[in-house]
C-alpha cells in the first residue's frame, strides 16, 4: 500500500466520543503530517511531526491531539472538542532531507452519526 | 504564515488541447513548489516538484513554470488524454522553520473525449 497504511478506511463516531485515527509507515521517514481534506478546501494541515517525540501545530490543530513515539507511527485523536470532524483526513510522511516529496496514505473517512 | 491561491477551481478541455493551472503564494521564503494529483477516491499522488533555483521543469507531457519575484508558478499539461482527469493540488514549504506543506485548494480538471 505505498509504504504508508492508514486505518479504518472509514470511520463512524457519536456526538461526545474520542476516536484515534492509525498511520503506520515503513518508509524509515523522519517526517509525518496529518492533513484535513474538506470538498473544494484543499489539504488543510492538523499536526506534524519532523522526529520522534516532537510535533507541532498546523493550521487547524485545535480538537485533535498526536502522539510520536515511534518513527513509524504517528496516530491522530479527534476528540469531542472538534465541532465539525466530518472530513476525510490523509496522513504523509517524507524525509527530512531537501526532496520533500510526501507519500500519502489511502486516508480515514471519518462521519459524525 | 504561507498562503496558497490556485485557480481556476474547475477546468474543463478537449482531449489532445493543453491545460494550464495558476498558483500564487505569498511568504517569499518558500522553495518547493509540488504538484500532486488526486484520482477519484485514491490518495494524492506526486507528479512534479520544482525548487526556486530553476525556472522550469518539464517530465513528458507535464511542465512547472516558476516566477520568484511575482510569487507565482504553474502547471502546464499538453495533449491532455481523459486519464489526466483528476483533481489537481499546488503546494508551497520552506527548508527551514515550518517545512510542512501548505496546499492550494485545487483544480477539477476533466478532459472531454
Amino acid at each position: 500500500d505505498g509504504g504508508i497504511t492508514q486505518s479504518p478506511k472509514y470511520l463512524f463516531r457519536k456526538e461526545g466520543q474520542n476516536v484515534t485515527l492509525s498511520c503506520e509507515q515503513n518508509l524509515n521517514h523522519d517526517a509525518m503530517y496529518w492533513y484535513r481534506q474538506d470538498p473544494g478546501q484543499g489539504l488543510r494541515l492538523i499536526y506534524y511531526s519532523q522526529i520522534v517525540n516532537d510535533f507541532q501545530k498546523g493550521d487547524i490543530a485545535e480538537g485533535y491531539s498526536v502522539s510520536r513515539e515511534k518513527k513509524e507511527s504517528f496516530p491522530l485523536t479527534v476528540t469531542s472538542a472538534q465541532k465539525n470532524p466530518t472530513a476525510f483526513y490523509l496522513c504523509a510522511s517524507s524525509p527530512r532531507d531537501r526532496d520533500y516529496g510526501y507519500t500519502f496514505g489511502s486516508g480515514t473517512r471519518l462521519t459524525v452519526v | 504564515g504561507e498562503n496558497v491561491e490556485q485557480h481556476p477551481s474547475t477546468l474543463s478541455v478537449q482531449e489532445g488541447d493543453s491545460a494550464v493551472i495558476k498558483c500564487t503564494y505569498s511568504d517569499s521564503a518558500s522553495n518547493y513548489f509540488p504538484w500532486y494529483k488526486q484520482e477519484l477516491g485514491k490518495r494524492p499522488q506526486l507528479i512534479i516538484d520544482i525548487r526556486s533555483n530553476v525556472g522550469e521543469k518539464k517530465d513528458q507531457r507535464i511542465a512547472v513554470t516558476l516566477n520568484k519575484t511575482a510569487k507565482h508558478f504553474s502547471l502546464h499539461i499538453t495533449e491532455t488524454q481523459p486519464e489526466d482527469s483528476a483533481v489537481y493540488f499546488c503546494a508551497a514549504s520552506m527548508d527551514t522553520g515550518r517545512r510542512a506543506l501548505t496546499f492550494g485548494s485545487g483544480t477539477r480538471l476533466q478532459v472531454q473525449p
